[in-house]
């Protein structure tokens, strides 16, 4: 059974700067890996999709990459703002394009004026 | 685009009521699916499908029931709500076919069972 780990649980750092969240997974057989933003009482919102034969997707300020034989991603957030505070989560995509997806509790974001 | 509509937004209902939580898409995707958010539990899946006419269970379908009659529409029916099933119910939707399908969420519905 494919489980996604998110460390930290939270994490709080001053704007500007730059910043790293992890996502690691056991099962290596994967379709692709998402990473979504989701504020509270809201949504999931997709920020960035990396396909198993890809190892980096970038959009603006972030970048994501993607290591399957380690089972690690990692979502890169450049000169972090306070708008950019949210829960990050990541998730992957089992075996197949039909196949489903399980989520990591994802991490919490203070980004602090 | 209205992307992925969910209603209601927000539901209480007493123990042993049911009702439909409703989920509706108007970007002709194939696959739609229903999760469930709990604290320290992250999404987990309801039920899912493929197609009109074809649905299948997820990692917790016990207390669910879906169908999905058409393209855009995969409702979520609680048929004897439980205390249990307390929670923010999300309706997602993607393509199949191409490789670099994104996955699009509503916004949600929380429900409270008392």
């Amino acid at each position: 059974k494919q489980e996604v780990t998110q460390i930290p649980a939270a994490l709080s750092v001053p704007e500007g700067e730059n910043l790293v969240l992890n996502c690691s997974f056991t099962d290596s057989a994967i379709y692709n890996l998402q990473w979504f933003r989701q504020d509270p009482g809201k949504g999931l919102t997709s920020l960035l999709l990396i396909q198993s034969s890809q190892r980096e997707q970038t959009s603006g300020r972030l970048n994501a990459s993607l290591d399957k034989s380690s089972g690690r991603s990692t979502l890169y957030i450049a000169a972090s703002q306070p708008g950019d505070s949210a829960t990050y989560l990541c998730a992957v995509r089992h075996g197949t394009n039909a196949g489903k997806s399980t989520f990591g509790d994802g991490t919490t974001l203070t980004v602090k004026p | 685009n209205a992307g992925v509509t969910q209603t209601p937004k927000f539901q209480v209902l007493k123990t042993g009521q049911s009702m439909t939580l409703q989920c509706a898409q108007d970007m002709n995707h194939e696959y739609m699916s229903w999760y469930r958010q709990d604290p320290g539990m992250g999404l987990r899946l309801i039920h899912y499908s493929v197609g009109a006419g074809i649905t299948d269970q997820g990692e917790v379908p016990n207390g669910y029931n879906v169908s999905r009659s058409t393209t855009e529409d995969f409702p979520l029916r609680l048929l004897s709500a439980a205390p249990s099933q307390t929670s923010v119910y999300f309706c997602a939707s993607r393509m199949l076919g191409r490789t670099n399908t994104e996955a699009f969420f509503g916004q949600g519905t929380r429900l409270t069972v008392v």
